[in-house]
């Protein structure tokens, strides 16, 4: 079974600095990366999803971007925060295809001040 | 544009009763449906799911019904227990499987 890793697990940020959270996926190959957030009243808000190396799609106009460097590794940015960024980002892997179940990381609280 | 509706904020159900949570669709598209359970301050974890093959399926405690026409699916809980007390999302992908899509969420408040 795979297995995703999610740091940092807490971090607080002012308004205007970058940031970079990382996330790895062991146990499985070439599987599709996806990261989420959880806001007050939005539910689980799809952010990016990737189905391959360098391969990125974005769901949401906004100051984040992802990047998938290697197979197995998946990073969220951002040059500068705005408060609105603050929530609970949630990395995902799955296998892709019909019938794919995602698997989900520890998440990492992000707050904006 | 929601695609998946989880139009119950919470719900709260006497502990040893059915618990049932409700999701509709708008998107056609879609031929697979998740649910998940998560804790505060934790990852979702996969409960069960269904493919549009199908109208039901069972796992232990858990059975997620599936209505194509009316484009709704129920998540049914017998019987509840204190454990199950959490936020209920219910997902959907197409075909394609590469993007899932969540509803907002219901939280279960299970009573003792």
């Amino acid at each position: 079974s795979q297995t995703i890793h999610q740091w940092p697990a807490t971090l607080v940020q002012p308004v205007g600095s970058p940031l970079s959270l990382e996330c790895t996926v062991e146990g499985t190959s070439n599987p599709n990366l996806y990261w989420y957030r959880q806001a007050a009243g939005r539910g689980l808000q799809l952010l990016f999803y990737s189905v391959g190396i360098g391969q990125i799609s974005s769901e949401v106009p906004q100051n984040l971007s992802a990047s998938r460097p290697q197979d197995r590794q998946f990073i969220l940015s951002s040059k500068k925060l705005l408060l609105s960024d603050s929530g609970f980002y949630l990395c995902a892997s799955g296998t892709g295809g019909a019938g794919n179940t995602i698997y989900f990381g520890e998440g990492s609280w992000l707050t904006v001040v | 544009d929601q695609q998946v509706k989880q139009n119950s904020p919470s719900l709260s159900v006497q502990e040893g009763r059915i618990s049932i949570l409700n999701c509709d669709y708008t998107n056609s598209m879609f031929d697979y449906f998740l649910w998940y359970k998560k804790y505060p301050a934790e990852g979702p974890t996969f409960l069960i799911s269904i493919s549009s093959i199908k109208d039901k399926n069972e796992d232990g405690r858990f059975t997620v019904f599936l209505n194509k026409s009316a484009k709704h699916l129920s998540l049914h809980i017998v019987p509840s227990q204190p454990g199950d007390s959490a936020v209920y999302f219910c997902a959907a992908s197409a075909k394609s499987g590469d993007k899932i899509i969540f509803g907002k969420g219901t939280r279960l408040h299970i009573l003792p």
